[in-house]
């Protein structure tokens, strides 16, 4: 059984940096073919995809906001971190990381069979 | 960016009725295109993968299809579990996702 948790602050100043942390367990983010996506969600609002991260550390940003995220893996504790700068109100949201479906090949893309419960970040000063 | 329309914005029906909702892309992402269902405090469930592939442990009440630029979700008989919201998602160039519809009861 594939489970993940968000994890990281619930409120940050505009211009901080922000860092979530997504734990999980039920598949190995070192076999093959095997992807960690982030997704968000603004309040009241649709779903916005923000990266893929794989377990060869291939990395897909959405090419909108690829300039303020960055992922990373830490395949030992299970964990993928990603970081969001200079963040602003408009990026107030709730931030999920799911498991990628297992596909080979289109790894600018990929749908989602296993969520965690998100985490409601909310930014302001 | 491929840009999905879903439509209508909100479906009131009755429990044990047809639900049809539509999802149109700006391009052809050939079948590139899941499914989801979202309640309110709870995470988006893969109900359709590949336009019209059943995830795993979805009821057969749940059926997708379409390619190119159109698709339709049809649910053939509404159960009470199944009034949430809806978003479909392309993966044929990066990811977007459609801005949803809610099926509501009448």
């Amino acid at each position: 059984q594939i489970t993940l948790k968000e994890s990281g602050p619930t409120r940050v100043k505009p211009t901080q940096t922000l860092t979530l942390t997504c734990t999980f367990s039920g598949f190995s983010l070192s076999s093959n073919g095997v992807g960690v996506g982030w997704i968000r969600q603004p309040p009241g609002k649709a779903l916005e995809w923000l990266v893929f991260i794989y377990w060869d550390d291939d990395k897909r940003y959405s090419p909108s906001l690829k300039s303020r995220l960055t992922v990373t893996k830490d395949t030992s504790k299970n964990q993928v971190v990603l970081t969001m700068s200079n963040v602003d109100p408009v990026d107030t949201a709730r931030y999920y990381c799911a498991h990628r479906r297992v596909v080979s090949g289109n790894w600018n893309g990929g749908d989602f069979d296993s969520w965690g419960q998100g985490t409601l970040v909310t930014v302001s000063s | 960016e491929i840009v999905l329309t879903q439509s209508p914005a909100t479906l009131s029906l009755s429990p044990g009725e047809r639900a049809t909702l539509s999802c149109r892309a700006s391009q052809s992402i050939s079948t590139y295109l899941a499914w989801y269902q979202q309640k309110p405090g709870q995470a988006p469930r893969l109900l359709i993968y590949d336009s019209s592939k059943r995830a795993t442990g979805i009821p057969d009440r749940f059926s997708g299809s379409g390619s190119g630029t159109d698709f339709t979700l049809t649910i053939s008989s509404l159960e009470p579990e199944d009034f949430a919201v809806y978003y479909c998602q392309q993966l044929y160039n990066w990811v977007t996702f459609g801005g949803g519809t809610k099926v509501e009861i009448e």
